[in-house]
């Protein structure tokens, strides 16, 4: 679905470097999310924001920082990358108002080092 | 909190032959019951859902049915082709959050 973008496609970085996965989305949609995939493990939540003003935090927040620079933006950010934090990381969105499809981004290969 | 338990983790049948993946949740508060499918290199997609209001749902060769008391809900794909070989995810939701919790999964292979 083009309306949901990710950059970059893959990243690979070293141990301890600061990385910031981005999204943008021109569905109009209010709520945004990002998630983690690893083999096994399915997708795991990891942020999630229902407007411009509202961050959560999801089931694995830990050594993640978000922001929400806008409606159609939801940056994810590795203040200190290491390795187990190599994996495929989705954004999504969704219009919210009850039971919504979510509509996944490209995803994100990172790799760290 | 909520937990999504999803069997079996890889399957394989024949063209034609029927596919069924189960799903178990643990907070009996979850009222959506999405089906996500993978192909490979791509991005999940949302291929049919059932809210805890209805029993079962069919879209063409698919259907997922629900058992509330039990906790319990699955995907029957019927006369399966190779294209529906993918990964499937399960999920859970409680109406008013938005907030899924996935399943781990279940690699469908499909043979001709």
């Amino acid at each position: 679905d083009a309306d949901v973008t990710q950059t970059p496609r893959n990243r690979i970085t070293k141990t301890g470097k600061r990385i910031m996965l981005e999204c943008s989305q021109t569905k109009g949609h209010d709520r945004m999310y990002w998630y983690r995939q690893d083999p096994g493990l399915g997708l795991r939540l990891i942020y999630y924001s229902f407007d411009v003003k509202d961050i959560n935090k999801g089931e694995i927040s830990d050594g993640y920082s978000v922001s929400r620079q806008a409606q159609a933006k939801f940056s994810l950010s590795l203040e200190s990358a290491i390795p187990n934090q190599t994996a495929l990381y989705f954004c999504a969105t969704s219009s919210g108002g009850g039971a919504d499809t979510q509509y996944f981004g490209p995803g994100t290969r990172l790799t760290v080092l | 909190g909520e937990n999504v338990e999803q069997h079996p983790s890889t399957l394989s049948v024949q063209e034609g032959d029927s596919a069924v993946i189960k799903c178990t949740y643990s907070d009996s508060a979850s009222n959506y019951f999405p089906w996500y499918k993978q192909e490979l290199g791509k991005r999940p997609q949302l291929i049919i859902d059932i809210r805890s209001n209805v029993g079962e749902k069919k879209d063409q060769r698919i259907a997922v049915t629900l058992n509330k008391t039990a906790k319990h809900f699955s995907l029957h794909i019927t006369e399966t082709q190779p294209e529906d070989s993918a990964v499937y995810f399960c999920a859970a939701a409680k109406l008013n959050t938005d907030k899924l919790i996935f399943g781990t999964g279940t690699r469908l292979q499909v043979f001709p």
